[in-house]
């Protein structure tokens, strides 16, 4: 079946540090992988949507330079979120679907981000 | 506002009893996912649906694109059927963007 792993499942980083957060798909091919962010007391919100062989599209109040995200191939995304600060803690999810095969939207398990 | 408004945000059930979760959409979705996130963090899909119904076990799910909401039922409800369910639309304006709502935690008591 599909599946999706993320690591690191957790982490913590110091106010001002960048950490980089991987997503694999396995058992179809990532044509699309979307990653979204659940802060605390809210609910999940894309970050951005990357198709393999378009431009990765941001969404408002989520930037490259901030969130830049990486799509090499149909079973890997990573992404990094740059110098962190408090704001940025939550569960981070990446979701991936074969464009081509299914509508589902297959989520991994999340890396929830700690800022000290 | 908020595009999808789902409901209650909190539901207590006995085991063996049921009911339903309510998803309304300010606009006109293409397709809505349910999801469960367990015990470990998981969202787990439960349904994808771009019209009609779609059942499995205990679960059943319903999508009115017209009427802008989506329901998902759960009859004699476990003690493992305890988490956080979300809702998800797409808005079909914004390619495969999903918006979710803000879940509901259901607690399933003996």
């Amino acid at each position: 079946g599909a599946l999706v792993y993320q690591y690191p499942r957790r982490t913590i980083c110091k106010s001002g540090t960048s950490m980089r957060m991987e997503c694999q798909a396995v058992g179809f091919q990532a044509t699309s992988v979307a990653w979204y962010r659940q802060s605390p007391q809210k609910t999940f919100e894309l970050i951005a949507l990357s198709t393999v062989n378009s431009a990765i599209k941001y969404e408002q109040n989520f930037t490259q330079e901030k969130f830049p995200i990486s799509h090499p191939n149909l079973s890997f995304s990573s992404m990094t979120v740059l110098n962190a600060y408090l704001e940025d803690r939550g569960l981070y999810l990446c979701g991936a679907r074969d464009e081509g095969a299914a509508e589902t939207l297959y989520f991994g398990s999340g890396t929830r981000l700690t800022v000290l | 506002g908020d595009q999808v408004e789902q409901s209650p945000s909190a539901l207590s059930l006995h085991e063996g009893t049921g009911s339903a979760l309510r998803c309304n959409f300010t606009t006109t979705m293409r397709a809505v996912q349910w999801f469960r996130k367990n015990s470990r963090g998981s969202l787990i899909n439960l349904f994808y649906l771009a019209s009609g119904t779609k059942e499995n076990g205990r679960l059943k799910s319903a999508f009115d694109s017209k009427e802008r909401y989506s329901t998902l039922h759960i009859r004699d409800a476990q003690l493992e059927d305890s988490g956080t369910y979300f809702c998800a639309a797409e808005d079909g304006s914004s390619g495969n963007k999903l918006i979710f709502g803000i879940g509901t935690l259901l607690s399933v008591k003996p």
